[in-house]
This record gives C-alpha cells, structure tokens and sequence, in this order.
C-alpha cells in the first residue's frame, strides 16, 4: 500500500513568495495531521482534520498560515506570505479513527527553505 | 512543565549493549502512548506502542509507568542501524486525537 505522499520534496523560494504544500492522505484514513519541525522546536503539531473537517488550527502560527481539505484525498498548506523564520521541514501524517491507539503514519516531509 | 520531555542526549552505546531511557508526561489522563523512531533527515516511523503492561516487541522493550507518569523504551544487543532519535509520543486526552511529541532522545551505536 502506498504511504502517505508528500510534495514537494524540497522547496527552496524567496521571502515573499506563496508557497503551497501538498499531502496525499493514505487510503482509508479519516484523519489528517500537518505538523512542522525544527531543532529548537521539535515536532509541533500545526491542523489536524477529521473527515475532511478542520478540527482544531491552534497550532497554526498566524494568519499567513492556512489549511485545507477539499475531499478525503488531498491537502494543501499554504504559506503566504513566506518569511525565514518559516523555514523548517513540514510533515504530514494521517490515520485510521477507527479505535483508541492508532498510530500516526508520516509522509517524507516537505523541506522548505525560504531565502 | 512540558507536556512531554525526554533528555535529549545523545545517547553514546557501544554495540552489543544495552541502553534505556525515560520519558515523562504531565497529563496524567494520557491515553495512548507511542515509541517513534526518526533517522537523519527522515520522517518519524512508528517503532511501537506502549501498553500498560509492558511489551516487548524483539530486542525493543517498553514500559509506561502512570503513578509516575514516565514510559522507558529499552534496546538489547544494540546495532549500528539502531542509531536514531526516538520520540516519545503521548496522546492527549478528551479524544484521542492530537499527539504530543518529546523531542527525542539520540542513540548513537558505537562500533
């Protein structure tokens, strides 16, 4: 079964610029999970969906920040507009609700690195 | 307090030996609890879940103390390829839903 996919891979842009995330959520999985790490923060957890629904954003940082989930195959992060401080790797997970105690499972993270 | 902490490291092992760390957790109506493992430059696989009585899962033991609200993760017989920053991972209550990750701890094999 595939995985959870991410991309891009790698995004290196000026400050300014919009930059757009993307998650593939593995299939069947009702939850989705877009978290941001870096060495001083660790894994911070940024949204996270439930059916397609955002349920709670209080980890986003601020309003250049936004979220979405058109249907249960697909979601973006936006960042507009992007600034140093925004550079870190950008991880989304998704996982089966079905009963307590489901693991998270995590696509290759999106490096972003805004100049 | 965080709401996860675990000592960072690293963890220096020389192959063969055994290691084991700690992580504790402040809220003490935490469901679920996870052991992840995250190489260099990787995305966080999970290594395995914690449960109240311990498990074992090969030469990979977990514990979840809850009077004191730590979990241990011990390795045996270390390999290189277990060199790795292991988080520790917590749910938080009221749903399931959200996880809360340690920082990790470093384990370095040494040859």
């Amino acid at each position: 079964d595939a995985g959870v996919i991410q991309s891009p891979r790698h995004e290196v842009t000026e400050m300014g610029q919009e930059v757009t995330l993307r998650c593939k959520p593995i299939s069947g999985h009702n939850s989705l999970f877009w978290y941001r790490q870096t060495m001083m923060r660790g894994l911070e957890l940024l949204i996270y969906f439930n059916n397609n629904v955002p349920i709670d954003d209080s980890g986003m940082p601020e309003d250049r920040f936004s979220a979405k989930m058109p249907n249960a195959s697909f979601s973006t992060l936006k960042i507009q507009p992007s600034e140093p401080r925004d550079s870190a790797v950008y991880f989304c997970a998704s996982r089966l609700d079905r009963t307590r105690g489901q693991p998270q499972h995590f696509g290759d993270g999106t490096r972003l690195s805004i100049l | 307090r965080k709401e996860v902490e675990q000592d960072p490291g690293p963890f220096n092992v020389p192959e063969g030996a055994t290691v084991a760390f700690n992580c504790t957790y402040s809220n003490s109506a935490s469901q679920s609890f996870f052991w992840y493992r995250q190489d260099c430059r990787k995305e966080p696989k999970l290594l395995m879940s914690v449960y109240s009585s311990g498990n074992e899962d090969g030469r990979f033991t977990a514990q979840l103390n809850r009077a004191s609200q730590y979990i241990s993760l011990l390795i045996r017989d270390s390999k290189l390829s277990d060199s790795a920053t292991y988080l520790c991972v917590v749910s938080r209550p009221y749903g399931n839903n959200r996880l809360a990750f340690g920082k990790g701890n470093q384990v370095v094999v040494i040859p």
